[in-house]
């Protein structure tokens, strides 16, 4: 079954490390996105990427990095400088198209949730 | 910076009862509205999308446009107590993201 696959599901993260939340998918989606979700709040949107190699900040950018280095993974690494990390994050896929069709449906993974001690 | 509104609820409707969910966008240029539906603890998974003025319509579920109003609308018919989740609005964004509101979050009461 096609599909998009985070890892970890929950995650835990002591003051000044940095961790890594993976993001798979076997969909052939060009598109790659990364959301953070606080409790009662909408999603915002951290990183994208629209091809391989190419990928650009999103509104909340400060204190996360990307990698997009092949068409099925964009990692999300959440470093020590992300000041308030405790979130749940989500990892989404799309079709690129031009047109006002679905091809900007996003599919979205299972979701991580990270935990700062 | 497109901004998408909804009421954040809880709204409350007896089982078998027509809900209904809104939302309003800030851009005029916007051309595509999805909703998702969110359980608690769970990921968003798409409802439906809509972009012509008019209605579109899948089982229980009818999507609402209105781009001279800039309102989106989501109706559940007959619902169900396994409807009562957060339904989040979105509007695509320029680069293919979509930006999302606050959510809704619906309890359909038996």
């Amino acid at each position: 079954d096609g599909g998009i696959t985070q890892s970890p599901k929950y995650l835990f993260r002591k003051e000044g490390q940095n961790v890594t939340l993976s993001c798979e998918q076997n969909l052939n989606h060009d598109a790659m996105y990364w959301y953070r979700q606080d409790p009662g709040q909408g999603l915002r949107l951290i990183y994208y990427s629209q091809i391989v190699n190419d990928f650009q900040k999103g509104d909340i950018a400060e204190g996360y990095s990307v990698s997009r280095e092949k068409k099925e993974s964009f990692p999300l690494t959440v470093t020590s400088a992300q000041k308030n990390p405790t979130a749940f994050y989500l990892c989404a896929s799309s079709s690129r198209g031009a047109t006002s069709s679905g091809a900007n449906v996003l599919t979205f993974g299972a979701g991580s949730r990270l935990t700062v001690l | 910076q497109k901004e998408v509104e909804q009421n954040s609820g809880p709204l409350s409707v007896p089982e078998g009862a027509i809900a209904s969910l809104n939302c309003t966008y800030s851009d005029r240029g916007s051309q595509s509205f999805f909703w998702y539906r969110q359980y608690s603890g769970k990921s968003p998974e798409l409802i439906m999308f809509i972009y012509s003025n008019g209605d579109k319509e899948d089982g229980r579920f009818t999507a609402q446009l209105n781009k001279a109003s800039q309102y989106v609308s989501l109706l559940i018919r007959d619902s169900q107590p396994s409807d009562s989740a957060t339904y989040l609005c979105a509007v695509r964004g320029s680069q293919g993201n979509l930006i999302f509101g606050k959510g809704t979050k619906l309890s359909v009461k038996p």
